[in-house]
């Protein structure tokens, strides 16, 4: 696919299965959170968000949690399925220089076995 | 991918030659982004616009520059194309630069410079 990365770390699980994809960040002050998905040969697309006055939040079939103390973020998938195989991207929207930017992490492979 | 798009999707092109990369979007967002994908380096900011005539620079500018004359586009110009430029080009649009306001993505342009 398109150059995501030729040593990202993989979690490889079985269909039907819960997926838990974790992430650190780097600046305690960062206030939103991002998770990207990635197919191949396609941009990111936004899967869900966080700020950081919430420590949980729930869309379809993925939570999002968010751990401030430890400046941890981790992506939990229910029921993994095959199209669900993708590298996934925690991003934090930080202020830098008078004006947020997005950092994005260096992205999770999750392969999905049938 | 939000009314985003991209052209042209791959290109092929030798060293010392100019390259533009078009972005165009439907949504009517202020802000517009350059990024480039590479492995092991993620996604990194080229160039953002914040308004018609207005950019400013991002983490890896050197070597790019940019114009948005119109809302709906963003223009990316390489000068003088080097093998260091090949790379998977993504554009994103976000309503404002705020706290909480997210980036959506276009499909990328992969770019190969010979």
């Amino acid at each position: 696919g398109e150059s995501v990365g030729l040593h990202l770390p993989t979690l490889s699980v079985q269909e039907g299965d819960n997926s838990i994809i974790n992430c650190a960040y780097s600046n305690s002050a960062s206030d939103y959170f991002i998770w990207y998905k990635q197919e191949s040969g396609k941009g990111p697309q936004f899967i869900i968000d966080i700020r950081s006055n919430m420590d949980k939040r729930q869309g379809q079939r993925v939570t999002v949690l968010l751990n401030k103390t430890v400046k941890h973020l981790s992506l939990q998938i229910a029921a993994t399925q095959p199209g669900d195989s993708a590298v996934y991207f925690c991003a934090e929207n930080m202020y830098e220089d008078s004006s947020y930017k997005l950092i994005f992490g260096s992205g999770t492979r999750l392969l999905v076995r049938p | 991918d939000a009314g985003i798009t991209q052209s042209p999707r791959h290109k092929v092109t030798e060293t010392g030659t100019p390259v533009t990369l078009r972005c165009h979007q439907t949504e009517n967002h202020r802000y517009m982004y350059w990024y480039r994908q590479d492995p092991g380096h993620g996604l990194r900011l080229i160039h953002y616009s914040y308004g018609v005539k207005d950019t400013d620079k991002g983490e890896v500018s050197d070597g790019y520059s940019v114009s948005r004359s119109k809302t709906e586009d963003f223009l990316l110009t390489l000068e003088s194309a080097t093998s260091s430029q090949t790379s998977v080009y993504f554009c994103a649009i976000s309503e404002g630069q705020g706290s909480t306001d997210t980036q959506y993505f276009g499909p990328g342009t992969r770019l190969t410079v010979l």
